[in-house]
């Protein structure tokens, strides 16, 4: 109950187009969603961040979409470039501690 | 943005000494300090939360024993690897957090035990 699944593994798109992550959650308690972007070597940078009061969110070129119902939200990247070649991470957090619960990760690769 | 800095940045030990990771929020006081671990091509792992002046909390799994963790001020909290073999050998990442839901993260520390 408390896992993220997160989808695909891995994608390739076209500099340019649409990137899109898709993340799954089952404990109802999460109410806190961040997406973190993680180059190799480094540490994972927080890029957006949603509530469950709202079903979007947007800043700049990437947006969260977010279904209660469904308990699925996803992060959508337009316009994809090279330099968005990286790894995302979704997350869930809830009341309990601050913890945040990670998803599997997605490898991104944008092509020139 | 708030920053955390680790150090060091990089560490090679051998087998059977301990090592210490530091952890700093540089501009802000951190109520709350996360220690993770990441293996290559996975996830993050939780394995503590610690709160300033307190003990910290290990997830199931976690030896207690083996990853000291000390929270001494709002803005450091050091992790000690006790008795390392190769097998702690990873990447180990800390998070800060405030009053808020939101974590920010170090840029990570890469062990390596010979």
């Amino acid at each position: 109950q408390q896992q993220v699944k997160q989808s695909p593994q891995s994608l390739i798109v076209q500099k340019g187009g649409i990137s899109i992550i898709n993340c799954a959650y089952e404990n109802t308690a999460f109410d806190y969603f961040p997406w973190y972007q993680q180059f190799p070597g480094k540490g994972p940078a927080l890029l957006i961040a949603i509530r469950p009061d709202v079903s979007e969110k947007k800043e700049g070129r990437f947006t969260i979409s977010f279904n209660k119902s469904a308990k699925q939200f996803s992060l959508h990247i337009m316009d994809s470039q090279p330099g968005d070649s990286a790894t995302y991470f979704c997350a869930a957090g809830s009341p309990q501690g601050g913890k945040l619960i990670f998803g599997q990760g997605t490898e991104l690769s944008v092509k020139p | 943005g708030a920053v955390v800095s680790q150090h060091p940045s990089w560490v090679i030990c051998k087998s059977g000494t301990s090592v210490k990771i530091e952890c700093r929020s540089l501009d802000f006081q951190a109520t709350t300090m996360f220690w993770y671990r990441q293996f290559p091509k996975q996830s993050l792992m939780l394995m503590a939360t610690s709160n300033e002046g307190s003990k910290a909390t290990y997830e199931q799994g976690v030896e207690k024993d083996k990853f000291l963790i000390n929270h001494a001020s709002l803005t450091l909290s050091t992790l000690t690897v006790t008795s390392a073999h190769p097998e702690d050998s990873s990447f180990y990442i800390c998070s800060a957090g405030d009053y808020s839901y939101e974590q920010y993260f170090g840029p990570g520390t890469r062990l390596t035990v010979t």
